[in-house]
């Protein structure tokens, strides 16, 4: 059983540009949750979807950011116009129910912006 | 607001030793999980062990246990028998806050382990 796969692990966009990354979550999985990691600091909430809804998206910058996560096909985190601070590592997480809360983290996509 | 408080920045181990890694945390809930995770250098976020609030019994898994304080709303990891593959961040975590299973973790906890 493959684990959750992001795509890409690097990404450089200069400023301006927009970014977009990808989540494959685990087979079975319909939750999924997009979490970001500034340097030297834990891991931050951002959206949490099912398949084809968005459940809470209460730490999502209300700008520039949106999160889908189509029927069929990876979850995808677009980030647009792209600035500085946008430099993080962006983590996704699957879970096959939401009760347990045992969420299974990809690897990470490593935003850089310059 | 609920916050997951890890005070420890940076703990090392000798190798083959035990150490203690802290985590407090606030809620109003009387039901609830608690994790700990480990990231490595190749940032891979892996869990590493759940605690259900409502269990007396700590949880362990292998060479991990964890020493959970309901009252004194204290969760922390216990490492025995450290090895060089432990060295990593641990960030404590725990859901919410809402209804949902968003998690909200801890500023983490740096592992070194020496020779």
């Amino acid at each position: 059983n493959a684990g959750v796969m992001q795509n890409p692990r690097h990404l450089v966009r200069r400023r301006g540009q927009e970014a977009r990354l990808r989540c494959s979550p685990m087979k079975g999985h319909s939750h999924v949750y997009w979490y970001r990691q500034l340097p030297e600091e834990g891991l931050k909430f951002m959206v949490y979807l099912q398949k084809e809804n968005i459940i809470d998206e209460s730490g999502m910058p209300k700008e520039r950011f949106s999160a889908e996560f189509p029927k069929e096909g990876p979850s995808i985190l677009r980030i647009q116009q792209v600035v500085r601070g946008d430099s993080a590592a962006y983590f996704c997480a699957s879970s096959l129910y939401r009760d347990t809360y045992e969420q299974y983290f990809g690897p990470g996509t490593r935003l850089t912006v310059t | 607001a609920q916050t997951v408080t890890q005070s420890q920045p940076e703990m090392s181990v000798q190798e083959a030793e035990t150490v203690t890694l802290s985590c407090t945390y606030d809620t109003s809930e009387s039901d609830y999980y608690l994790f700990w995770y480990k990231q490595p250098p190749s940032r891979q976020m892996i869990l590493v062990i759940r605690q259900e609030a409502y269990k007396q019994q700590n949880a362990t898994e292998n060479r991990f246990s964890v020493n959970f304080q309901k009252a004194a709303k204290s969760f922390s990891l216990k490492i025995s028998d450290s090895q060089l593959g432990d060295a990593a961040m641990y960030f404590c975590a725990r859901p919410g806050p809402g209804a949902n299973s968003k998690l909200t973790f801890g500023k983490g906890i740096t592992l070194s382990v020496r020779p």
